[in-house]
């Protein structure tokens, strides 16, 4: 059974930082690449980052490019998303999803969430 | 950038179908993707390439796109689907959601 599972969410003062983790299992994501989409409570979804199967390729939604780094461990097969300089809008759930990638970008399975909270 | 709009909401009885727009500039040049959120669960993707119905998404859920619209249709909708749709596409190494669209089935 594929399963990807966060954690390292939790509560953060303004400008402090923060790294998830997603440990996948159930397959081996050495072909799919691996993706962070967050989800302020009561509103919508919004892409974070993607990165490729070896870790060579990284994309970012615009407005947080710069604070926020997503890298991955093919041996441990899990993915990390370090945030920093967060801010009170940064407040959401993060889900980490597999991305087969193929023809298209999209999310064909998804973890349970992990949420951050930043407030002093 | 690129943007993806859905209407916020939309109600269907049960039985019957329930059409779901996305719309976006030459959406139909790209492939849509539909995901499904229930209240407290994470999102489930229920197609794929506009029209794709991964293993255990049920028959009812079909998919178009052309010219600037994608569309998911719930056909013989049931009470439990009513959820959140998103619907997402990849444009120049970004991925787009729309905002949402809650189908409430009444």
């Amino acid at each position: 059974e594929v399963q990807l599972v966060e954690s390292g969410g939790g509560l953060v003062q303004p400008g402090g930082s923060l790294r998830l983790s997603c440990a996948a299992s159930g397959f081996t994501c050495t072909n799919c690449w691996l993706s962070w989409v967050r989800q302020i409570p009561g509103k919508g979804l919004e892409w974070v980052a993607s990165i490729d199967p070896d870790g060579s390729e990284k994309d970012y939604v615009a407005s947080l490019k710069g604070r926020f780094i997503i890298s991955r461990d093919n041996a441990k097969n899990s993915v990390y998303l370090q945030m920093n300089g967060l801010r009170a809008e940064d407040t959401a759930v993060y889900y980490c999803a597999r991305d087969p990638h193929t023809p298209t970008s999209y999310f064909d399975s998804w973890g349970q969430g992990t949420l951050v909270t930043v407030s002093s | 950038s690129y943007e993806l709009t859905q209407p916020p909401s939309l109600s269907v009885s049960p039985g019957q179908t329930a059409s779901i727009p996305c719309s976006g500039d030459r959406l139909g040049d790209k492939y849509v993707s539909w995901y499904q959120q229930r209240p407290g669960q994470s999102p489930v993707l229920v197609l794929s390439e506009d029209n794709k119905r991964p293993s255990g998404i049920p028959e009812r859920f079909s998919g178009s796109n052309s010219g600037n619209t994608a569309t998911l249709t719930i056909s013989g909708t049931q009470p439990m689907d009513e959820a959140d749709y998103y619907c997402q596409a990849w444009d120049n190494s970004i991925v787009v959601f729309g905002g949402g669209t809650k189908v409430t089935v009444l």
